[in-house]
């Protein structure tokens, strides 16, 4: 199975700025034959199922922020939230869809400073 | 627009079969395209993908090792609807239980993750 480490488990950041959260895979390389990374990022408010932002590690999902971006490639992957507003505060999640089965990274907690 | 609902108990007793059923509108269980999953939430093991069903001119079934010997998942195309069933529960298997659709997971996909959930279900395993 892949392992998806996150890092670091909560963060607390100011309103207005960045946060950046880190997403390590036990595989080296999760990219499909067209090349494109099979990693997704959530968004989970309390009380609320998971919401897709971004996937192919740096597209974002319809109606997303332009705040909100990901990068990386290989094992290291980043989700940055710059000018960090107050509905930002969640538990954000990276997932790997390369390989079955499936799996999540343990969460990040943003809070604000 | 896509919308996923779910249905089922939220109690089950100890040994007992857990059994949910996740309603689909706005696209079909038997998409060429789509793959439909369980996955499961609790403190202790996180986010825990359990399995999915998907038609590719047949139904194929994909389910996590960790829960392959007691899971099945199974679609309706009469109702458009896909379930899933635990068996032999423990308190182990308590947990918040989501259905979601993998929008596409063929090998041209143009997407990929989880892009819509059902509202959740949160089972608990006691007698």
């Amino acid at each position: 199975d892949i392992v998806m480490t996150q890092s670091p488990d909560s963060l607390a950041v100011s309103l207005g700025e960045r946060a950046t959260i880190k997403c390590k895979s036990s595989q080296s390389g999760l990219q499909n034959s067209n090349k494109k990374n099979c990693l997704a990022w959530y968004q989970q408010k309390p009380g609320q199922p998971p919401r897709l932002l971004i996937y192919w590690a740096s597209t974002r999902e319809s109606g997303v922020p332009d705040r909100f971006s990901g990068s990386g490639s290989g094992t290291d992957f980043t989700l940055t939230i710059n000018s960090l507003q107050a509905e930002d505060v969640a538990v954000y999640y990276c997932q790997q869809y390369y390989s079955s089965p499936l799996t999540f990274g343990g969460g990040t907690k943003v809070e604000i400073k | 627009q896509v919308q996923l609902q779910q249905s089922g108990p939220g109690l089950v007793k100890p040994s007992q079969t857990l059994s949910l059923t996740c309603a689909i509108s706005g696209d079909s269980v038997s998409s060429n395209r789509a793959a439909w999953n369980w996955i499961r939430q609790s403190p202790s093991r996180g986010l825990e993908w359990l399995g999915r069903t998907y038609y590719r001119s047949k139904w194929y079934l994909d389910y996590a090792a960790s829960v392959k010997s007691r899971i099945s998942i199974n679609p309706d195309t009469s109702k458009n609807q896909f379930s899933l069933h635990l068996n032999s529960v423990t308190p182990e298997d308590t947990a918040l239980y989501y259905c979601a659709r993998d929008n596409d997971i063929s090998v041209a996909a143009t997407k990929g993750g989880f892009d819509y959930w059902g509202q959740g279900t949160l089972v608990i395993v006691s007698s």
